[in-house]
């Protein structure tokens, strides 16, 4: 079954509205999560590292306060996007690591309209 | 600074057709070696793992051995089926304690009935 689940599956907002995304890892703590973003056809990017209780280390080139990222449970990851964009519009992917392997959410499809 | 190579897919094969995808790499230490499967509109899903030299990982009918010499780690499966056709994707996470992998570019795999 599922060791990681991320909701919602597939969203779409207006240009300038923030979406939440969640990121969950089930039954097991996870103090680290990642989060991706995948264009079509292409590898993941890494666009931050989610971190319990401190604040999320984010990749180069990724903007802090456009893509918010909360960590305050062991089990919960959120990303918010906030002020969404068009250019937003992608794949998001969260992960855990647990038990020496990274375990993928589903990911959510963002469409910008 | 760690890489993963893949080759470049499209694959397309009939079904029961035998299947290599290839995949080398380049790390310190010694990396484990995964290979993640990627089904349209989905997450990324952990196929199969090995974690050190020799080592061959298997699931649902793939293998894949971790090569040293070679710095190889080939995805292979004898008779591929229609619903294998995903994106299979190659990934390393090096010995030195990173929790964030190293992905290759993935390689589309589209199987013919």
């Amino acid at each position: 079954g599922a060791v990681v689940s991320q909701h919602p599956s597939r969203v779409i907002c207006k240009s300038g509205t923030s979406v939440k995304i969640e990121c969950r890892s089930l039954d097991f703590q996870a103090t680290t999560m990642f989060w991706y973003r995948q264009f079509p056809k292409k590898s993941l990017m890494l666009m931050a590292t989610s971190n319990e209780g401190s604040k999320a280390t984010y990749e180069q080139g990724v903007e802090k306060d456009k893509f918010l990222i909360n960590h305050a449970s062991l089990t919960l990851s959120t990303l918010t996007v906030t002020s969404a964009h068009p250019e937003d519009s992608s794949f998001y992917i969260c992960s855990a690591w647990r038990e020496g392997s990274a375990f993928f959410g589903q990911g959510t499809r963002l469409t910008v309209v | 600074g760690d890489s993963v190579t893949q080759m470049e897919g499209p694959v397309t094969l009939s079904e029961e057709a035998f299947l290599t995808i290839n995949c080398t790499y380049t790390a310190t230490g010694y990396p484990s070696l995964f290979w993640y499967v990627q089904y349209p509109g989905e997450g990324l899903q952990l196929l199969l793992k090995a974690t050190k030299a020799d080592d061959k990982g298997s699931n649902k009918g793939f293998e894949a051995t971790y090569r040293k010499e070679t710095t190889s780690f080939h995805l292979e499966k004898g008779s591929v089926q229609v619903s294998d056709s995903a994106v299979y994707f190659c990934a390393l996470f090096s010995s030195g304690g990173s929790y964030i992998p190293t992905f290759g570019r993935g390689t589309s795999l589209i199987v013919h009935p």
